[in-house]
C-alpha cells in the first residue's frame, strides 16, 4: 500500500496566528513530498517540493517565509502557514513518492484551513 | 510556460453511457502523464502513461497517450454513479517528479 495521512483534517484560526499541518507516509518512506493548495472548483496548484534533509523547492509566486516547510524525517513533512490571513484559507493537500517511483504521487486526505 | 488543458470541464451523463475525457499538454521535459480521480478529498491514482499508443486498462477505465500530438484520453465505459468525480490529468516534468495538474473534468453520472 501507499497510505498518506494529514493532520489536522480541518482547522480554523484567527488572522495573524500560525498553523502547522503534518503530512505522514504511513507504510513507506518518502524521500520526496509535495505540498499543494486547491481552491474551490479549481485544480491542484503545486506550492513546493520537499526533500528529506534538504531545503524545500518553492514554486514561483509562493512565499518561502510565509509557507515554511520542514521534512525532518523520511515519513514526515510539515507545512506551517505563518501569520495567516483570510486569503490563505484553502484546501492544502500533500503527496508523497515511494522510493524508486519517479512520478506516482500518493495523496493525503487534505487539510481545510479557514482563517477568520 | 507549461500548460495542461482538459476538456470538457464538466459532463453529465446517465448510467451505462460511455465517456471520453481529453487532456492536451505542453510541458517542458515531458516524461509521463498521470490520471487521477478526485472525489471528496484526496486524488486517487488511476494510470501512468509513458509510452505512446499503448492502452492501459483497469476494469471499465482505459487510457492512452499520444506523445506526437501531445494529448491523452481517458475512457470510461458503462458508467456508474460511483464514477462521479473530478478527473485530473497531470503530466510529469523533468527529473524531479513534479506533476502539473490540469483544471480537471467534473463528471456527474445520473442514475
Amino acid at each position: 500500500g501507499a497510505v498518506v495521512s494529514q493532520h489536522p483534517s480541518w482547522v480554523i484560526c484567527k488572522s495573524g496566528t500560525s498553523v502547522k499541518i503534518e503530512c505522514r507516509s504511513l507504510d513507506f518512506q518518502a524521500t520526496t513530498m509535495f505540498w499543494y493548495r486547491q481552491f474551490p472548483k479549481q485544480s491542484l496548484m503545486l506550492m513546493a517540493t520537499s526533500n528529506e534533509g534538504s531545503k524545500a523547492t518553492y514554486e514561483q509566486g509562493v512565499e518561502k517565509d510565509k509557507f515554511l516547510i520542514n521534512h525532518a524525517s523520511l515519513t514526515l513533512s510539515t507545512l506551517t502557514v505563518t501569520s495567516a490571513h483570510p486569503e490563505d484559507s484553502s484546501f492544502y493537500i500533500c503527496s508523497a513518492q515511494r522510493p524508486g517511483e519517479r512520478y506516482e504521487q500518493y495523496f493525503g486526505p487534505g487539510t481545510r484551513l479557514t482563517v477568520t | 510556460e507549461d500548460k495542461v488543458v482538459q476538456s470538457p470541464l464538466s459532463l453529465v451523463v446517465h448510467e451505462g453511457d460511455t465517456v471520453t475525457l481529453n487532456c492536451s499538454y505542453e510541458v517542458t521535459n515531458f516524461r509521463s502523464l498521470l490520471w487521477y480521480k478526485q472525489e471528496k478529498k484526496a486524488p486517487t491514482f488511476l494510470f501512468m502513461l509513458t509510452s505512446s499508443g499503448i492502452e492501459k486498462k483497469s476494469g471499465r477505465l482505459s487510457s492512452i497517450l499520444d506523445k506526437k500530438e501531445l494529448f491523452s484520453i481517458l475512457n470510461i465505459t458503462a458508467t456508474q454513479t460511483g464514477d462521479s468525480a473530478i478527473y485530473l490529468c497531470a503530466p510529469g516534468s523533468g527529473n524531479t517528479g513534479k506533476l502539473i495538474f490540469g483544471q480537471g473534468t467534473t463528471l456527474q453520472v445520473k442514475p
